[in-house]
């Protein structure tokens, strides 16, 4: 079967670093993406992996390792408006379907 | 810019009527997605559509059916709906293959059953 794994919530303080680790075991592998979404609105795409290694982006990084099975999100310099979840989403083939974690849900606290 | 727009924010329907959910996208993109989104579940997809008449079932779709006539609209029907069908149902749209094509989503549309 298709799973995909992350942690329900987390808590981090603004302006420390904070990790959002993902795992996963699908059918193939074909990309891993990384959705924001803020209580009440629809999910935004924040970065997408395909290979192994980090993708930088601003205040955002994500890190994949394909043999593991994991990726994480790294966001630096948090700010209260990164209060939101993150999902962890995952494409099992060259289609376009989308397998989607739960999603963690961040709070920053001042 | 990207657009997907969904009919309603909010709804509210009895159990037992027929309920349509309409999208549209104005992006030309062939894939279109309805997904439900519940606490603690996370995104499920219900159905997709790779083109124009083309329909394919998603992990949920029981108590579902979908419809796809023109390219940029994708509806969504509840034939009767039930309490259980409460939820924040979430359109998208993407374009065809792999790599950093990902999938747009509409505003979501949150319905109660009563």
């Amino acid at each position: 079967g298709q799973n995909i794994d992350q942690p329900t919530e987390m808590t981090a303080t603004e302006g420390a670093i904070v990790q959002i680790n993902c795992t996963y075991q699908t059918s193939g592998f074909n990309g891993l993406f990384w959705y924001q979404q803020h209580a009440g609105e629809a999910p935004t795409f924040l970065s997408y992996n395909v290979l192994d290694g980090l993708e930088e982006k601003g205040r955002f990084s994500s890190f994949l390792s394909r043999s593991k099975g994991y990726s994480y999100l790294l966001l630096k310099e948090l700010q209260m408006k990164d209060s939101a979840s993150y999902l962890c989403a995952v494409r099992p083939s060259s289609a376009s379907k989308i397998i989607f974690g739960s999603g963690t849900r961040l709070s920053i606290r001042p | 810019d990207v657009k997907v727009t969904q009919s309603s924010r909010y709804l509210v329907k009895r159990t037992g009527e027929k309920v349509f959910l309409e999208c549209v996208q104005d992006m030309d993109h062939e894939n279109m997605f309805w997904y439900r989104q519940d606490p603690g579940l996370g995104l499920r997809l219900i159905y997709f559509s790779y083109d124009v008449k083309m329909k394919e079932k998603g992990d949920i779709p029981e108590g579902y059916s979908v419809s796809r006539e023109k390219k940029e609209r994708f509806s969504l029907i509840l034939e009767s709906a039930s309490t259980n069908q409460t939820s924040m149902y979430l359109c998208a749209s993407g374009l065809t293959g792999g790599g950093t094509d990902t999938q747009y989503f509409g505003p979501g549309t949150r319905l109660t059953v009563l």
